[in-house]
Parts: C-alpha cells; sequence; structure tokens
C-alpha cells in the first residue's frame, strides 16, 4: 500500500498517560498534515510541516501537544498528560507542493482516554 | 479565520434520484474547494475538487458549482446508488497568492443514506 499509513490505528490509555502516534505519508510529499476528528465533526486542523519545519500550528492546540517531523519524512503526534477531551480520531495526510496539492488522507489513530 | 457550514447533516434519497449538499465559507480569500468522502471507518477520500477560476466541475455522476459573490459551493450527486451511502465534507482552503494550498477548513459533514 503506496498511500499514508498511520501507527496505531487503536490506542486506548488512562487520564494523564502519554501518546505518542505516528504517520508516513505517501513517498515524497513534502507536506503533512495533522487532523483532529471527533464523532459528528469534520476533521480539525492541528499542525502542519513542509518537509522538516513546522510552518503552522492551530491556535486550539493545547501545549500539551508536541509534533514533529524530523527527517522531512514521517511524522510523531505527541500527547502529553491526557485528558478524557483529547479522545478522538487523529488523522494525517500528506500532499506534494508543486504537483496536484491534494491532500491524502491516513486511516487514522483513533485515541481513547480513559 | 475561515468558517464553514455546511447543510443539511442528514440526508437520505431514494435510490436513483438526485442529492444536492450546500456549503458556505466566510473568507473571500479562499480559492480551492475539495470535497471528501469519509465511509464509515474508513479515510476520508477526495471525490472532487474546484478552483476559484471556474463554476462548475464535474465527473461522471458527481458536479461541483461555485459563486463566489455569494461565498457558495455545492456537490451534486445524480442517478445516486446504494454504494454512495457515506459522510460527506466539503473543505476550503486558500493559496494566498502563492504556488500551493495550506490547511483544510472542513464543514460539519452531511450523511448520505441511499435507499434501494
Amino acid at each position: 500500500d503506496t498511500g499514508v499509513s498511520q501507527d496505531p490505528r487503536h490506542k486506548i490509555t488512562k487520564r494523564g498517560q502519554n501518546v505518542t502516534f505516528r504517520c508516513d505519508p505517501i513517498s515524497e510529499h513534502n507536506r503533512l498534515y495533522w487532523y483532529r476528528q471527533t464523532l459528528g465533526q469534520g476533521p480539525e486542523f492541528l499542525t502542519y510541516f513542509q518537509n522538516e519545519a513546522q510552518l503552522e500550528k492551530s491556535r486550539l492546540l493545547s501545549d500539551r501537544f508536541s509534533a514533529e517531523r524530523p527527517k522531512g519524512s514521517f511524522s510523531t503526534l505527541e500527547i502529553q498528560r491526557t485528558e478524557q477531551g483529547d479522545s478522538a480520531m487523529y488523522l494525517c495526510a500528506s500532499s506534494l507542493v508543486g504537483g496536484d496539492d491534494t491532500q491524502y488522507f491516513g486511516p487514522g489513530t483513533r485515541l481513547t482516554v480513559l | 479565520g475561515e468558517n464553514v457550514e455546511q447543510h443539511p447533516s442528514t440526508l437520505s434519497v431514494q435510490e436513483g434520484d438526485s442529492a444536492v449538499i450546500k456549503c458556505t465559507y466566510s473568507d473571500s480569500a479562499s480559492n480551492y474547494f475539495p470535497w471528501y468522502k469519509q465511509e464509515l471507518g474508513k479515510r476520508p477520500q477526495l471525490i472532487i475538487d474546484i478552483r476559484s477560476n471556474v463554476g462548475e466541475k464535474k465527473d461522471q455522476r458527481i458536479a461541483v458549482t461555485l459563486n463566489k459573490t455569494a461565498k457558495h459551493f455545492s456537490l451534486h450527486i445524480t442517478e445516486t446508488q446504494p454504494e454512495d451511502s457515506a459522510v460527506y465534507f466539503c473543505a476550503a482552503t486558500t493559496n494566498a497568492g502563492g504556488t500551493s494550498y495550506g490547511k483544510l477548513t472542513f464543514g460539519q459533514g452531511t450523511i448520505l443514506t441511499v435507499h434501494p
């Protein structure tokens, strides 16, 4: 499968624990986006990278959230001290600047905080 | 920032009927409007998109229209089939005069059910 992949697909954690998600974009895609989707809502932008540079973070993003894309390929999203309100689907998307610019989404990581 | 409103939230049609979903946006700088289809438990998939330099785009049974003056765009599905049943999201973004588009702002989604 040459599409966007995410790992894990599901994560159950207890409140207060830290979690880390990984996203592998489509090969050679230079942009990588993170979105969060709660039940019955559209995806909500969190942050995005162009190569290894983080270009924008949502003002809604708590300081407990951090994302990295150290080598301009895969990205990780870490949530520290999880809260029940963090329960959601975390979606990753990638695109090629200079190409068709379409954002292709991964299958998501569903986080449940107990 | 951009705000996208989508209506209706649910839509039920009989197989063979047409379905129309409407979205409005607030930022006049938005110039790219994709539509995504998301089946239960699956990733959002692009089904059609439109850029602000055209008013309509069609791909087989799916079409999108854009009214820049009124800041609204619509998805039209003709001859609906049960496999069209899914959640549909509209979105908007801008390239802000540059060469690439940025983050997407999504509508709230429309649950489309096509009854056989």
